[in-house]
Formats: C-alpha cells, structure tokens, sequence
C-alpha cells in the first residue's frame, strides 16, 4: 500500500530535550516536507527537500532540523523543544513540487 | 510575505446545494495549485490540482484559475453532509519561487441535512 508513516503519532516531551520524528515514504517521491498546523493558521511549511541531500527552509524553520540521506526517509529534528513547538505536525511527500502531495497520519507534540 | 488567503467560514449549506469556496494568493508567480480536503483529526487529502486558467471539473467538483486576478475557486455541486469537513487551498511557486508550498488557513464547510 503507497503510504507516508509517520512515528511517533502521540509525544509529550520536556523543554530542551531532543527529539526526532521520523517519515518515511514508500512511492519513490522525490518531493518531501514537513508541515505544522496551528489552529487559525493553517499548514505551514517548515523544511522540503527536492531529493537526496537537497533540503531547503520553508516559512517557519526556526528551531527545526532535517536530512535526506535516503530517498524515503526525511526526520524532522528538534534540538532543543520550546513550548511554542507544541503543534499538529505532518510530513508529505508528492512526486514533484506541483503534483499532489501525500500526507501522513500526523504527530501531534506537546512541549512542557 | 507571500500570502494565501481563505474565508475562515464556517459556510453552511443545505445539502444539495451549490458550495462555493474562495482562495486568493499574494505571489504572481504562482504556478500549481491544489485544493485539499480536511476532515476533524484527520490528514489533508487531495480534492482538485489546477495549473492553467479556467474551469477543471472531476464530479461534482469544478476548480476555476483566475491568475490575473490572483483567485482559485472550489465549487461542490449536490453537496452531501459527507462534504463537511476543511477545505485547504495551497500554491507552490515552482522554480520561480524557490519551489514553497503555501497553504491557506482553510474555510470550514457543514452541510446541512
């Protein structure tokens, strides 16, 4: 079944302490993002890559991280969480950059 | 800052119905562009992509593309109760605009029984 996986669904963490959340697609997409969504402002874009080691900041990268060493996986690193990163996370992966977009089943983070 | 604007709503219709859902974007250069549906606790999924003027239509969907006046539409004809959920228009600005998709807030949809 095509799917992006994302894991952890549920994670109630502390400031400061490091945290990853991994995706993975298995359609061979060369297109990848993460995704916050905040009540009253919709799904903003925090890192996309273009493909392999090719990743770039979308409109809310602060405080965030990511790589793309293989095709299917791209995390999302948070260093060192703040309250402020408590959100509904999604990853995405589309063929291109103008072709639908897949979303995964979403993280939902909570930073105390 | 690039923008991509959408009525919060809530906008209720009867069923059977016509809904119409509004976007319009900030960027000229904006190339594709895409409705998605969102139900309460569940990921967006894609309703309509269109990329050139005019009118695209997949059942009882139709998306319309204004570029000039900067506007994209989403009309469901019949509306069913199913129908409610939130609609999210998004652009991306391809390699004109660094390749960003930008998602409006969404417009809440109840259709009424």
């Amino acid at each position: 079944e095509a799917q992006v996986t994302q894991n952890p669904r549920y994670l109630i963490t502390v400031t400061g302490k490091k945290l990853t959340v991994t995706c993975s697609q298995n359609m061979n997409h060369e297109y990848m993002s993460w995704y916050r969504q905040d009540p009253g402002l919709g799904l903003r874009q925090i890192y996309y890559s273009m493909n392999v080691e090719v990743t770039d900041k979308g409109d809310v990268p602060e405080g965030y991280k990511v790589s793309r060493k293989e095709k299917r996986n791209f995390p999302l690193i948070l260093e060192s969480p703040s309250p402020n990163q408590t959100s509904l996370y999604f990853c995405a992966s589309s063929w291109r950059e103008d072709t639908e977009a897949f979303f995964g089943q979403g993280t939902r983070l909570t930073v105390v | 800052q690039k923008e991509v604007e959408q009525n919060s709503g809530p906008l209720s219709v009867p069923e059977g119905a016509i809904a119409s859902l509004n976007c319009t974007y900030s960027d000229r250069v904006s190339q594709s562009f895409f409705w998605y549906r969102q139900y309460s606790g569940k990921s967006p999924e894609l309703i309509m992509s269109i990329y050139s003027n005019g009118d695209k239509e997949d059942g009882r969907f139709t998306a319309q593309l204004n570029k000039a006046s900067q506007y994209v539409s989403l009309l469901i004809r019949d509306s069913q109760p199913s129908d409610s959920a939130t609609y999210l228009c998004a652009v991306n600005e391809g390699n004109t605009g660094g390749f960003k998709t930008i998602f409006g807030a969404g417009t809440r949809l109840f259709v009424k029984a």
